[in-house]
């Protein structure tokens, strides 16, 4: 069964409102990989955490990687409407790198 | 650099077909994993290959099968076509794969619709 969950499913905010995104993994993961899909495209790599407790920024996106390293979240401040788009996070499970559920984010100007 | 290239970019096939998909992966990068992508299931694992070696495979029938030539271009094949084999196949190529932390970079994806 799916190992990497994402909640929620679909997030609709007006533009200027934050936005956060959650990845649960069943398993330890040794790494996570976030990416972005814009509506009709193909998934594009945005950033990789590999420490427990990590924390990396890009302009107004802040990624976490949690401290039992099985959980993840990928914070946007201020969303403007190039955020839109379904945000993903993927983890090594030592057998097999996951997918997560996704996230769609629609920003409403 | 020239990024993944997928071919084709739409297949429509009838049940009971078989299909070829193909992938070119990013000059100099070595690993080539698919995936299936359904609104349903969202990005599914099929498998990864690294220098012409299956190295890791999803949980997905016998139906669905790949390669991986000397030049680092993969082909998946899909025999005995089902309904619910329609999706969006992409493909991601990587310096040594994403459990080797390397990013994974996609291709523009086929879309597959059988009938």
């Amino acid at each position: 069964g799916q190992q990497v969950m994402q909640i929620p499913q679909y997030q609709h905010v007006q533009e200027g409102e934050d936005f956060t995104t959650y990845c649960n993994s069943s398993t330890t993961l040794s790494n996570i990989q976030w990416y972005k899909q814009r509506p009709g495209g193909h998934p594009v790599f945005l950033i990789q955490l590999v420490k427990s407790g990590e924390v990396k920024k890009q302009k107004r996106l802040t990624f976490q990687f949690g401290e039992a390293k099985k959980n993840s979240s990928l914070h946007i401040t201020a969303t403007q409407t190039t955020d839109v788009g379904t945000y993903f996070c993927a983890g090594d499970a030592g057998n097999q790198f996951y997918f997560g559920t996704g996230t769609s984010l629609t920003v409403i100007p | 650099k020239a990024g993944v290239t997928q071919t084709p970019r739409y297949l429509i096939k009838t049940r009971g077909q078989q299909v070829t998909l193909s992938c070119s992966p990013i000059s100099g990068h070595r690993s080539v994993s698919w995936y299936q992508q359904t609104p349903g299931q969202g990005l599914q694992f099929l498998f990864e290959y690294f220098s012409e070696t299956q190295r890791n495979k999803g949980n997905f029938p016998g139906r669905f099968s790949g390669r991986q030539f000397s030049n680092s271009r993969s082909e998946m094949n899909v025999s005995t076509l089902e309904l619910g084999d329609s999706a969006l196949y992409l493909c991601a190529s990587s310096l040594k794969g994403a459990q080797g932390n390397s990013p994974l970079h996609f291709g523009n994806g086929t879309r597959l619709t059988v009938t």
